[in-house]
């Protein structure tokens, strides 16, 4: 089966930098993504990653370590509108492919 | 920008009744898939559909559930007999290839009466 671990909540200050951690297990990985979600709206993407390493985009970065199981996704810069829920998803090949979502972090961040 | 597209926006049932959701995905795509977000919970996958057929479904997709690609455009999910349970926002998702990201619909909010 697969696993996915991710805080409930954070809390930041607007301009400060924020680090939402994700574990993960599974058999078959092929690929970690990183959505953003407000509420009542769809998840939108961030970032993917695949290989070990960072990757940059804008003011958002995304880690990944997959011999141990782990990925980050950092926020700098924080604004007002970063509020929201942060989803770590894993996708497995398992015969077919399948995206499996965490439960997500919810950041509240404030003046 | 191209997106997908999901109608109804909102669709309210009465238990026990059958609902049809449908979601054009983006044109050049050729993974589509069906979550599901229970109010307050995390985003749940139901089906992925590749060269007109499943190529994977989670246990939650069981035979209460159903897709069909009728056309070129249009993906449907159809859910028999309603349930209290199935309320929930439903999101299509489609993708142009395998290593590429998801694109969301902005859902479906099911309610069942």
């Amino acid at each position: 089966g697969q696993n996915i671990d991710q805080p409930t909540e954070m809390t930041a200050t607007e301009g400060a930098i924020v680090q939402i951690n994700c574990t993960y297990q599974t058999s078959g990985f092929n690929g970690l993504f990183w959505y953003q979600q407000h509420a009542g709206e769809a998840p939108t993407f961030l970032s993917y990653n695949v290989l070990d390493g960072l990757e940059e985009k804008g003011r958002f970065s995304s880690f990944l370590s997959r011999s141990k199981g782990y990925s980050y996704l950092l926020l700098k810069e924080l604004q007002m509108k970063d509020s929201a829920s942060y989803l770590c998803a894993v996708r497995a090949h398992t015969g077919g492919f399948k995206t499996i979502f965490g439960a997500g972090t919810r950041l509240f961040v404030k003046a | 920008e191209p997106e997908v597209t999901q109608t109804p926006s909102h669709q309210v049932t009465q238990m026990g009744q059958e609902v049809i959701l449908h979601c054009v995905p983006i044109s050049n795509h050729l993974y589509f898939y069906w979550y599901r977000q229970i109010l307050g919970q995390k985003v749940e996958f139901l089906v992925s559909f590749y060269n007109n057929e499943i190529s994977e479904k989670s246990e939650i997709f069981d035979d209460q559930f159903s897709v069909e690609r009728p056309d070129g455009s249009n993906f449907t999910l159809k859910i028999r007999s309603t349930k209290l349970e199935d309320s929930a926002m439903y999101f299509c998702a489609s993708r142009e290839r395998t290593n590429t990201e998801a694109f969301f619909g902005q859902g479906t909010r099911l309610t069942v009466v």
